[in-house]
């Protein structure tokens, strides 16, 4: 296990169209979170899982964006309808945790989406 | 307001000199902080965990103020391969990050 690996490394897609992608974190972490990246930004949270229960979920998760870790493993984000506003690189990132504190947080590589 | 604020540079800093700069955190309930390294269009990769009682880590030396909620960064001896955006992170209390918007330093020959 090499770390987090996120697919597709890059999309294109026309607007209105729906987009997935997927995240595999570190075998052993408990922990997966999603970010949102645009150009001149800080990565911003959009939500994270514990296992398989979705714990949180920011505000920038429009109910055109779902998430989910069906096994505990692996994740899917998903976009629906795709706007230009959702051009951005969406970075997954996983961790294990255990008694309150986060080890090994690590960030996949993105996807970075283009919507035109 | 954002919850971490940063001076976004670019700081251009000659090769060798030494560049500092912080950034500031609004929630004082902030548990964690670090500061990460973004080169262009990769991924943010940690760089060092920021400790009260100051730390370094080679060249780097990173400070914390909670009195005055804010985080400081220093870089020796800059080298070319130090060029990047630095990311100052807020962690909360369940691993969720708080990240800035940067600050972009340029080391030049």
């Amino acid at each position: 296990d090499t770390g987090v690996s996120q697919n597709p490394r890059h999309k294109i897609t026309k607007r209105g169209q729906n987009v997935t992608f997927r995240c595999d974190p570190i075998s052993e972490h408990n922990r997966l979170y999603w970010y949102r990246q645009t150009l001149g930004q800080g990565p911003e949270f959009l939500t994270y899982f514990q296992n398989e229960a979705q714990l949180e979920k920011s505000r920038l998760l429009s109910d055109r964006f779902s998430a989910e870790r069906p096994k505990g493993s692996f994740s899917t984000l998903e976009i629906q309808r795709t706007e230009q506003g959702d051009s951005a690189m969406y970075l997954c990132a996983s961790s294990f945790s255990s008694m309150g504190a986060d080890y090994g947080y690590t960030f996949g590589s993105g996807t970075r989406l283009t919507v035109v | 307001r954002k919850e971490v604020e940063q001076d976004p540079g670019p700081f251009n800093v000659p090769e060798g000199a030494t560049v500092a700069f912080n950034c500031t955190y609004s929630n004082s309930a902030s548990q964690s902080f670090f500061w990460y390294r973004q080169d262009c269009r990769k991924e943010p990769k940690l760089l060092m965990s920021v400790y009260s009682s100051g730390n370094e880590d080679g060249r780097f030396t990173a400070q914390l103020n909670r009195a005055s909620q804010y985080i400081s960064l220093l870089i020796r001896d800059s080298k070319l391969s130090d060029s990047a955006t630095y990311l100052c992170v807020s962690r909360g209390g369940w691993g969720k990050l708080q990240f800035g918007a940067g600050t972009q330093v340029v080391v030049t020959p």
